[in-house]
């Protein structure tokens, strides 16, 4: 069956734009995360949604990060105002119900130029 | 603030067992172990997982300390494939929900 995807696979936007992320979860799994990788860096998670909840929002870098999944699939991960330090890799991650096992997406190439 | 502890790099020769190890002496006890890894421009691949006892599938092995505080990853027979980040992963409850990845250990399989 299909994966998990995310749109676009790069993006390049100058500093001060604001970028939408886009991730389409595995069909039927009601857990989706996101996280970031600057490069050559280990995963930092920034958050997650059980159905279209995100009961805990701390892990976003700033209140220029947002999130937000409706009818318990997609989810759009949005940062205003962006910045060169926001350049990473963003990964999308689903799994059937929290604890159990994450599947990844592609990531999203973001570059702030 | 690590919630897991993994050492930066490994070398394994080909054919050989690969021996990960993770520490994460603060993990509650209702708190799974689960190891991913990530080859180079790809999203992380799901490995394995488990809550006390060891664990094997058709990748590897998780060997869980009895007291839960640290966890060994065996992969058996080492290929040139298997060369990429290993991440090991814990929930920690105690801190919202949040999934933090480990260090992560760049395993690199010589022929």
């Amino acid at each position: 069956g299909a994966g998990v995807s995310q749109s676009p696979s790069n993006k390049v936007t100058e500093k001060g734009k604001d970028v939408e992320l886009r991730c389409d979860p595995i069909s039927g799994h009601t857990a989706l995360y996101w996280y970031r990788q600057s490069l050559g860096q280990g995963l930092e998670f920034l958050i997650y949604f059980q159905g279209n909840s995100a009961p805990d929002k701390s892990g976003l870098p700033s209140d220029r990060f947002s999130a937000e999944r409706t009818g318990g699939s997609v989810s759009t991960l949005t940062i205003q105002r962006t910045q060169q330090e926001d350049s990473a890799v963003y990964l999308c991650a689903s799994s059937l119900a929290l604890d159990y096992e994450q599947y990844f997406g592609p990531g999203t190439r973001l570059t702030v130029t | 603030d690590a919630k897991t502890t993994q050492p930066p790099s490994m070398d394994c020769a080909e054919g050989r067992a690969a021996n990960l190890p993770c520490n994460h002496s603060t993990i509650s006890g209702n708190e799974y172990v689960y190891w991913y890894r990530q080859i180079h421009s790809q999203g992380p691949q799901y490995i394995i997982h488990g809550l006390k006892n060891n664990e094997t599938n058709e990748m590897a092995s998780l060997i869980i300390t009895e007291d839960r505080k640290s966890s060994t990853l065996i992969l058996p027979h080492a290929t040139l494939r298997d060369t990429a980040v290993y991440y090991c992963i814990v929930r920690f409850s105690n801190t919202g929900n949040q999934f933090y990845f480990g260090t992560g250990t760049s395993l690199t399989v010589i022929p």
